[in-house]
């Protein structure tokens, strides 16, 4: 079946450091990869996607390229700033053979909350 | 802004009460999905839905949940019987298409709380 493993958190960093959050990925067939972020009390909001080999996906200066070969999707960030304190969560869509193969569900990672100080 | 709407935003049921929780897809969208977020966990998914129809409900509990997306009004999730481990927040999301790279858009969620 499909499957998310992202690094678990928390993720505690100071204002303008580098963020990395790793994303790896089994998958049936060739997903879609999406990041999406969860502010507290809020639902969760689309940060980025990437449908195929070597696309990198970016919004907001966060960035992830699809890796085939290492079936990751790791989320980066080259100065984080404190309202990006959020969970990440790291996800694919793929053909899901409980609906013969017509749901293209998300399957989603654990979550990674991130905490940034001033 | 006419995204996904759920409501209500937080709600708390005794045990053994009903919880109805609903949700509108964005305008002109068709599909809608139902995913569960336990404390400490990821955001698990329940079930799919097009119009009048149930298309995959493999992460549904047996007993005691159902939903519904009539061909008029908002889509529903039914809880009867509510337990303390229904606790969760439960997000409703749409999409226009289902396919490779096709984004699902959520709602803020609904917060249920079993006392």
């Amino acid at each position: 079946g499909n499957s998310v493993t992202q690094m678990e958190g928390p993720v505690t960093l100071s204002e303008e450091a580098f963020l990395t959050i790793n994303c790896t990925y089994t998958a049936t067939g060739y997903p879609s990869l999406f990041w999406y972020v969860q502010y507290p009390g809020e639902g969760l909001q689309l940060l980025l996607k990437a449908t195929k080999a070597d696309d990198k996906g970016s919004n907001k200066g966060f960035e992830a390229t699809y890796r085939k070969e290492t079936t990751s999707f790791h989320l980066e960030k080259g100065s984080v700033q404190v309202s990006d304190s959020a969970v990440y969560f790291c996800a694919l869509s793929a053909p899901d053979d409980n609906s013969g193969g017509s749901n293209y569900k998300l399957t989603f990672g654990k979550g990674t909350l991130l905490t940034v100080n001033p | 802004n006419a995204g996904v709407m759920q409501n209500p935003r937080h709600l708390v049921r005794r045990r053994g009460q009903e919880a109805r929780l609903r949700c509108s897809p964005v305008k002109g969208h068709s599909h809608v999905y139902w995913y569960r977020q336990l404390p400490e966990e990821g955001l698990k998914f329940m079930v799919y839905l097009q119009k009048e129809n149930i298309i995959d409900e493999s992460g549904m509990p047996k007993e005691r949940f159902s939903a519904e997306f009539p061909k008029e009004g908002p889509s529903i999730l039914r809880i009867q019987q509510v337990v303390r481990g229904d606790s969760a927040a439960y997000f409703c999301a749409s999409s226009q298409l289902t396919g490779p790279g096709n984004t699902i858009y959520f709602g803020e969620g609904s917060w249920l709380t079993v006392v």
